[in-house]
C-alpha cells in the first residue's frame, strides 16, 4: 500500500541553523501539507501546497518557513533560522484529489538546542 | 479552533467494542466527519469518514445521527494495539482544506 515517507526520522540542530525536512508524498497525489505537533500539544496546520504554490498557511508559517517541490517526488519544508520553540514533530500529508482523504507520513522529530 | 467536542479519555476492555462519541453541533451541510488516530507520536492514521450515512470499513464503523450533530466511532473488537488518541474532525470536501485537530480522546484498551 502506498505511503507518505519522511526523512530524516530525527534531526538535532543548533539554534539559528537552517534545516530542511523532506517528504515523499504518495505518487499520484496532488495536494500536500505540513503540520507540526509540539510535545504534549495538538497537531497544528502549517501550510498547504497545490500546483506548485502555497494554497493556505497558518499564523505559525512565518518568513522563517518555506516549502518547495523541487522535483516530481519530493516536498520539502525549510526552516531558515531555527528557534528553540521550533522543536516538534513535523508531519507531511498528501491527498489525491480536491477534498479527498489526507494521508500522513510518520513524521520528523526536530530538536533545536 | 476545532469544531468538535470529545471526552478526554476512555477505557475499554480488550475484545469488547469501543464506542467513541463526538459532538459537532455546528457542522454545516457539506462538511464531512473524519476520524483519525495517533499512536504514541506517530503520524495520524486515517480511520473512516462519512457525510450522513453510516459507514463501515475493515477498521471501524461510523454512526452519524440523523441531525448530524454527533457521531460515534465503533471499534468492534478492541485490541491492545488500538490504544491511541482518536480525533474526530469535520472538514469540507473541497480544495485542500486543512484538518483542524482538537485534543481528541485518549483510548486505553486494557487486558
Amino acid at each position: 500500500e502506498p505511503e507518505v515517507t519522511q526523512t530524516p526520522s530525527h534531526q538535532v540542530t543548533q539554534m539559528g541553523q537552517e534545516v530542511i525536512l523532506r517528504c515523499v508524498p504518495i505518487s499520484n497525489h496532488l495536494y500536500f501539507y505540513w503540520y507540526r505537533q509540539i510535545l504534549g500539544q495538538k497537531v497544528e496546520f502549517l501550510v498547504s501546497f497545490y500546483n506548485n504554490e502555497i494554497s493556505e498557511k497558518s499564523e505559525i508559517f512565518d518568513d522563517q518557513f518555506s516549502v518547495e517541490r523541487p522535483d516530481g517526488s519530493n516536498f520539502t519544508l525549510k526552516i531558515r533560522s531555527t528557534k528553540l520553540e521550533d522543536s516538534a514533530m513535523y508531519f507531511c500529508a498528501s491527498n489525491q484529489g480536491a477534498g479527498e482523504t489526507q494521508y500522513f507520513g510518520p513524521g520528523t522529530r526536530l530538536l533545536v538546542l | 479552533d476545532a469544531k468538535t467536542t470529545q471526552p478526554p479519555s476512555m477505557d475499554c476492555a480488550e475484545g469488547r467494542a469501543a464506542n467513541l462519541p463526538c459532538n459537532h453541533s455546528t457542522i454545516s451541510g457539506n462538511e464531512y466527519v473524519y476520524w483519525y488516530r495517533q499512536i504514541h507520536s506517530q503520524g495520524p492514521q486515517y480511520i473512516i469518514h462519512g457525510l450522513k450515512n453510516n459507514e463501515t470499513n475493515e477498521m471501524a464503523s461510523l454512526i452519524i445521527t440523523e441531525d448530524r450533530k454527533s457521531s460515534t466511532l465503533i471499534l468492534p473488537h478492541a485490541t491492545l494495539r488500538d490504544t491511541a488518541v482518536y480525533y474526530c474532525i469535520v472538514r469540507y470536501h473541497s480544495g485542500n482544506t486543512p484538518l483542524v485537530f482538537g485534543k481528541g480522546t485518549r483510548l486505553s484498551v486494557i487486558a
